[in-house]
């Protein structure tokens, strides 16, 4: 079956532009984590669904950054006024439920280059 | 100083060989995960603990929640093991994971 998966797989912008990530979750799934992991780095905490709603977005660095999940399923991370230091992968992953043994399941990121 | 630390960040080691890979963590946790990543970034889920060991093939996963350290074992290495290795910790209540470094892996045959 069909896993996460992740568009685009690469995504070069100029500095000052807006960028839109899109996350395809498994279905069915209800949690729906965005992270993002830098160079040589392990990835870093976003924001995280349960169904439509955002139940924390405290790793979202400032207001550049937004994302949404409007009918539970596809999430969309939005960046405003991308800088270079946005440069990184963006990594969506999603779990059947909350529940702590419930399998997470990660896509194969977003290659985001800010030029 | 990170919540989550690896050791080493880097191995190599020979086809054959036994790893062993070291994660240590400062806050209190309900879960530990191990994970792999291949070059393209793709992340698969190795193992999830709470407490004890887990075993899956050639792979060993242990923790002590007394000492805040897990380790991952890989017995009879191949060339095919190289990857990152990625530990990761839940806090208690928490849905997020905070992340180890990393360790880079690779095997030659």
């Amino acid at each position: 079956g069909a896993g996460v998966s992740q568009t685009p797989s690469n995504k070069v912008t100029e500095k000052g532009k807006y960028v839109e990530l899109r996350c395809d979750p498994i279905s069915g799934h209800t949690a729906l984590y965005w992270y993002r992991q830098s160079l040589g780095q392990g990835p870093e905490f976003l924001i995280y669904f349960q169904g439509t709603g955002a139940a924390d977005d405290s790793g979202l660095p400032n207001d550049r950054f937004f994302a949404v999940r409007p009918e539970g399923s596809v999430s969309t991370l939005k960046i405003q006024r991308t800088e270079r230091g946005d440069s990184a992968v963006y990594l969506c992953a999603s779990s059947l439920t909350q529940r702590l043994n419930s399998p997470l399941h990660f896509g194969n990121g977003t290659r985001l280059t800010v030029t | 100083k990170n919540e989550v630390e690896q050791s080493p960040q880097n191995l190599t080691a020979q086809e054959g060989e036994f790893i062993t890979i070291n994660c240590s963590y400062s806050v209190g946790i309900s879960a530990l995960h191990w994970l792999q990543q291949h070059p393209g970034g793709g992340i698969v889920s190795l193992f999830m603990l709470s407490s004890g060991k887990k075993k899956h093939g050639r792979l060993i996963a242990t923790i002590n929640i007394q000492e805040k350290h897990s380790s991952l074992h890989i017995t009879a290495s191949h060339p095919r093991d190289s990857a990152v290795y990625i530990c990761a910790v839940r806090s208690p209540g928490a849905q997020k994971l905070v992340f180890g470094q990393g360790t880079r892996l690779t095997i030659n045959p």
